[in-house]
């Protein structure tokens, strides 16, 4: 069965710091790879997927995650966080199966921003 | 931007009574789920529907849960007789064929 991890339930970063939030999956096929924010009373946002193609893939506000198949990783990045960017982000997979599509979760990574 | 929109936001209901969640997928959307989230834990899936029907449940989407698709727009998920560990919050999500899922913002619920 697929799972995902998430290490760090909380990360702590300055203002202006690089943002490095990690993910592992276990898969026996490579899926699809997904990082969604959960701002503060809100509901999931998609931030950024990766289907085939290209490995470094681009999201909103300044995010990006890189597809690793050899470490099994799609760890989310941003240059310099900024203060907007405290949130919870929830890393998902899912396997390629068209009808019975669904997201596997990670356990979530809430991202504090320090001033 | 089309949205998936929920109601209610946020609902108190007594330990048995039955709860009905609304949700509006996107219009051109095929597939339909239901996700839950419980305070500090991770999301899990609930239920998947496509063509009127269940395509797909979880072990937690047991005879306690039902979903329609009543009408043209809308899809509800039900809740019958519910228990304190109910409370958690309820995403609805839909889909068209690709792969990018489209999540609601989510009902509270609360089971007091």
């Amino acid at each position: 069965a697929q799972s995902v991890t998430q290490l760090g339930s909380h990360v702590s970063v300055s203002e202006g710091a690089l943002v490095l939030l990690r993910c592992n999956y276990s898969s026996s096929v490579p899926p699809y790879l997904f990082w969604y924010v959960q701002y503060p009373n809100q509901g999931l946002q998609l931030l950024l997927k990766y289907t085939t193609g290209a490995t470094l893939v681009k999201g909103i506000n300044g995010f990006e995650a890189e597809f690793k198949k050899s470490e099994t990783s799609f760890h989310l990045t941003k240059p310099s966080a900024h203060m907007s960017d405290a949130a919870e982000y929830f890393c998902a997979v899912s396997d390629r199966v068209e009808s019975n599509y669904q997201l596997i979760w990670g356990a979530g990574t809430k991202l504090i921003i320090k001033p | 931007e089309p949205e998936v929109t929920q109601t209610p936001s946020h609902q108190v209901t007594q330990m048995g009574q039955e709860v009905i969640l609304r949700c509006v997928p996107i219009s051109n959307h095929l597939y339909f789920y239901w996700y839950r989230q419980i305070l500090g834990q991770k999301v899990e899936f609930l239920v998947s529907f496509y063509n009127n029907e269940i395509s797909e449940k979880s072990e937690i989407f047991d005879d306690q849960f039902s979903v329609e698709r009543p009408d043209g727009s809308n899809f509800t998920l039900k809740i019958r007789s519910t228990k304190l560990e109910d409370s958690a919050m309820y995403f609805c999500a839909s889909r068209i064929s690709g792969n990018t899922i489209y999540f609601g913002e989510g009902s509270w619920l609360t089971v007091v």
